[in-house]
Order: C-alpha cells, then structure tokens, then sequence
C-alpha cells in the first residue's frame, strides 16, 4: 500500500517570494509521483511528473519538483510566485506497475499569496 | 478538444433521497476513474472502468454506491440511499489505454455533493 504526507495544510507567502510545499511518500514498490493543482471552481490539473532519469522534473507555470529516493520525498518549488498561483495543490504517488491508473493523494497544501 | 466533464457541477439532496453523478470522459479514453474527497481529507480512489468493464472497484465504500459505464463511453455513479457522510466533491478522470506507459490522468472539475 502507499501513502503521501503533505506537511503543510496551508502555506501563506508574499508575492515574488519562492516557495516549497513539501510531499512525502511511502510504498513498498517503486512509484510514479506527480503534482496536481486546483485552481479556484476548476478541476485537478497536472503540474509536473516524475516517471524516471533526472530526479529534477519541471513543470507548468514555472513550479519544478525533486525527487529524493533515500528520503521518499518530492517537494515542490517555484522561485517567484505571483498571485495567479494561489491555488491547492496535491502530491500524488502511483504504483509504476499500474501506470496513474490509481493515484494515492495526500491531503493538499493550500498556497495563498498575499500582495 | 473537449476535457472530462462531469454533472451536475452541485447536488443538494436530502438524506435517504438517490442521487446520481454523470461523467463523460475525453474521447477516444479508455480509463475511467471515480475520484472522492471528504470535506478536509484527501482525495481517495473509488473504482476505474477500462471500458465497460470495472477493472478495480476496491475504493467503493459500501453497496449504497453504484458504478455504471455503458457502452464503454460516458459513466455514471448513483447513491441510494445517500448519507450525510457521503457528502464529498466527487471527482472522475480519464486516460488513454496506454499499457503500462499510462501515466497522466485527466480530471473533471468534480461534482459537489451536499447531503442535508
């Protein structure tokens, strides 16, 4: 089975500031891991996959996430925020057997960005 | 190229009436999932259909729910009699039957179901 751990519900920073919401994972099989975002009244929508190779994986909107095997970790970062970035986001991990067939999510980090 | 929709976008029922949930998929997608989240919990996985056919039903919560997927196309989910534990916004996504080179589900912008 696995499991994901947001450690952030909520995450207020100001405009331009760089960010990290943080995501941990735990599986007995290798994974696939992705990021999801959800703007206000709209559905999920795919930031950024990690399937293989470069453990540092870039995304949409300026967001990239690294992957840390020994530390079962996959934290999100963008330098520079702005305010069309408050959103929730989810970290989601699914069995590379099954392909995103089966996503486990975590809990989601609300980013709220101030002026 | 039109995304996953689903419908109603809100639902306000009354506990013990039934409600039932559509979701039509991108075309051409094979996948299908249902998708629940729980007022301040995480998203959880309720079943995918690989055309008509449900392929893991595992995440069902009990049998008030309903899963159908005819003709392989559009899918609907149907709670009877429903709860108030049941309100939740309900996701679907959809994928490409890709094998295991899978790898990117596409969401709807869910349904929120309020049971009073």
């Amino acid at each position: 089975a696995q499991s994901v751990t947001q450690l952030d519900s909520q995450v207020p920073v100001f405009e331009e500031a760089p960010v990290e919401l943080r995501c941990n994972y735990s599986s007995s099989v290798s994974v696939y891991l992705f990021w999801y975002v959800q703007y206000p009244n709209q559905g999920l929508q795919l930031l950024l996959k990690y399937l293989s190779g470069s453990t540092l994986v870039k995304g949409i909107n300026g967001f990239e996430a690294e992957f840390n095997k020994s530390q079962t970790s996959f934290h999100l970062r963008k330098p520079s925020v702005h305010i069309s970035d408050t959103a929730e986001y989810f970290c989601a991990v699914s069995p590379i057997i099954q392909g995103a067939q089966k996503l486990v999510f975590g809990q989601g980090t609300r980013l709220t960005i101030n002026p | 190229e039109a995304g996953v929709t689903q419908f109603p976008s809100h639902s306000v029922i009354e506990k013990g009436q039934t409600v039932t949930l559509r979701c039509d998929p991108i075309s051409g997608h094979d996948n299908l999932y249902w998708y629940r989240r729980v007022m301040g919990k995480e998203i959880k996985f309720l079943l995918h259909f690989v055309k008509e056919s449900k392929q893991d039903e595992s995440g069902m919560p009990n049998n008030r729910f309903l899963a159908e997927r005819t003709g392989g196309t559009y899918s609907t989910l149907k709670v009877q009699p429903a709860e108030l534990e049941d309100s939740g916004v309900y996701f679907c996504a959809s994928s490409q039957l890709m094998g295991l080179g899978n790898t990117e589900a596409f969401f709807g912008q869910g349904t929120r179901l309020t049971v009073v």
